[in-house]
């Protein structure tokens, strides 16, 4: 069984400019998660889809970050304009059932410069 | 959300067993304790999940007290392979029915030839 996919595994970008991440989670997994690290800080929540809804934004740091799930399938998460604080890994997440066990991407490594 | 409280660090030759405890003194009712691994440059893995007294699966036992307040990581042999940040999480049951993990800090286990 593939394992949940990211793309792309790095990028770097200048400050202002857009970025497009990507996830693929585990086929039939209804619920994607979004998280990031920032640098030298904590694994910190950023939203949850149940299928193409969003359950849970809660997490999200502001209005640059847009996150969409068309289709229930895969899901992007934009940073539109990205900030120098934006840097750091950004990993995804999906599960069965929302209570179950998440399976987590091997992330995205955002540079901001 | 309930916090986790976990060495920053631990070393360990080849061949012992590794207990990496937590400490989660407001943990709640609902709260499962999921225990993951992650290797540099992937995404964390669970290991183990527990609610209560003893869990065991393949890779690793998982020890929780009557009061909750605390757990237990134990790996049963370690291999060099076994170097990684073990991370500790209390998940909370929203009310949405999913658990919106928590990230710690995590402690960083050296295996030492």
């Amino acid at each position: 069984e593939a394992g949940v996919t990211q793309f792309p595994s790095h990028s770097v970008i200048e400050k202002g400019q857009t970025v497009t991440l990507r996830c693929d989670p585990i086929s039939g997994h209804d619920n994607l998660y979004w998280y990031r690290r920032v640098m030298g800080k904590e694994i910190k929540f950023l939203l949850h889809f149940v299928k193409e809804s969003k359950q849970d934004e809660s997490g999200m740091p502001n209005n640059r970050f847009l996150a969409e799930r068309t289709g229930g399938t895969y899901s992007t998460l934009k940073v539109q304009p990205a900030e120098l604080e934006d840097s750091g890994v950004y990993f995804c997440a999906s599960s069965p059932r929302a209570e179950e066990t998440q399976y987590f991407g091997p992330g995205t490594r955002l540079l901001v410069l | 959300l309930a916090k986790t409280t976990q060495p920053i660090s631990m070393d360990s030759y080849e061949g012992q067993e590794v207990n990496i405890t937590c400490s989660h003194n407001n943990i709640a009712t609902n709260d499962y304790i999921t225990w993951y691994q992650q290797f540099p440059s992937q995404g964390p893995r669970f290991i183990i999940q527990g609610y209560k007294t003893k869990v065991t699966n393949e890779v690793a036992s998982l020890f929780i007290p009557a009061d909750r307040k605390s757990s237990t990581l134990s790996l049963p042999r370690v291999s060099l392979s076994d170097t990684a940040v073990y991370y500790c999480l209390v998940g909370v049951l929203h009310s949405g029915g999913y658990q919106k993990v928590t990230f710690g800090t995590g402690t960083k286990l050296q295996v030492i030839p």
